[in-house]
């Protein structure tokens, strides 16, 4: 089974600033099946960007994200107040999902 | 407008049986995959059990494989989780999720159901 660790756990920045978060598997993995999610306190999961790179609908195009094989990457160019958050990468194969642990983007 | 609506959850205790349901609108289930997703609170997501597009896949968790049951009903377009002899580690939102084919990716997520396992 493929686990996810993404890096660091938490991330603390000032807005304005570039974030790039980490999301490392433990074997090879197909492009097309990487995903990350947004996830604010109280709310469900945000779709951010699916098969590594594309953008989901109405997601702001300071997201970015890229990768392969092993390692993908978010990056957000400038920090807005609405991008603190959690952010998790998944990645789907033989019938499941599986998550990476998530790291938090606070506020410094 | 794409909708997903659970519902069921409750404070249950340990060994009891509890069963959620996730109401769909503004899409057919018998068009996509859909999953449950839980997450402890104030812990991350843990994918729990999946139905491919024409109910002939489905998977589980190793930690729930043989207590957690999923199904859904195409007449009233729901998705069910029948969760028998829970656990304290059970406790968790549960969100459903639909799933978007070739990329697999969850594209609406449903505000989730509280199940707290306590005695």
């Amino acid at each position: 089974e493929i686990v996810l660790s993404q890096s660091p756990g938490t991330l603390s920045l000032s807005p304005g600033e570039r974030v790039t978060l980490s999301c490392r598997a433990s074997q090879g993995v197909s492009k097309n099946h990487v995903t990350w999610y947004q996830q604010k306190p109280g709310q469900s999961p945000r779709l951010l960007i699916y098969g590594t790179s594309s953008r989901a609908t109405g997601i702001p195009d300071r997201f970015s994200g890229s990768g392969s094989g092993t390692d993908f990457t978010l990056s957000i160019s400038r920090l807005e107040p609405e991008d603190f958050a959690v952010y998790y990468c998944q990645h789907y194969g033989t019938s499941r999902a599986t998550f990476g642990q998530g790291t938090k983007v606070e506020i410094k | 407008e794409v909708q997903l609506v659970e519902s069921g959850g409750s404070v249950i205790r340990p060994g009891g049986s509890l069963r959620l349901s996730c109401a769909a609108s503004g899409f057919s289930i018998d068009d996509y995959g859909m999953s449950w997703v839980r997450q402890a609170p104030g812990k991350g997501l843990e994918w729990v059990s999946g139905i491919n597009w024409d109910g002939g896949s489905i998977d589980y968790a190793d930690s729930v494989k043989g207590r957690f049951t999923i199904s859904r009903d195409i007449a009233s377009n729901s998705l069910f989780l029948q969760m028998n002899s829970v656990r304290a580690e059970d406790s968790a939102f549960y969100f459903c999720a639909r799933l978007r084919g070739s990329f697999y990716y969850y594209d609406y997520w449903g505000q989730g159901a509280l199940v707290t396992v306590s005695s």
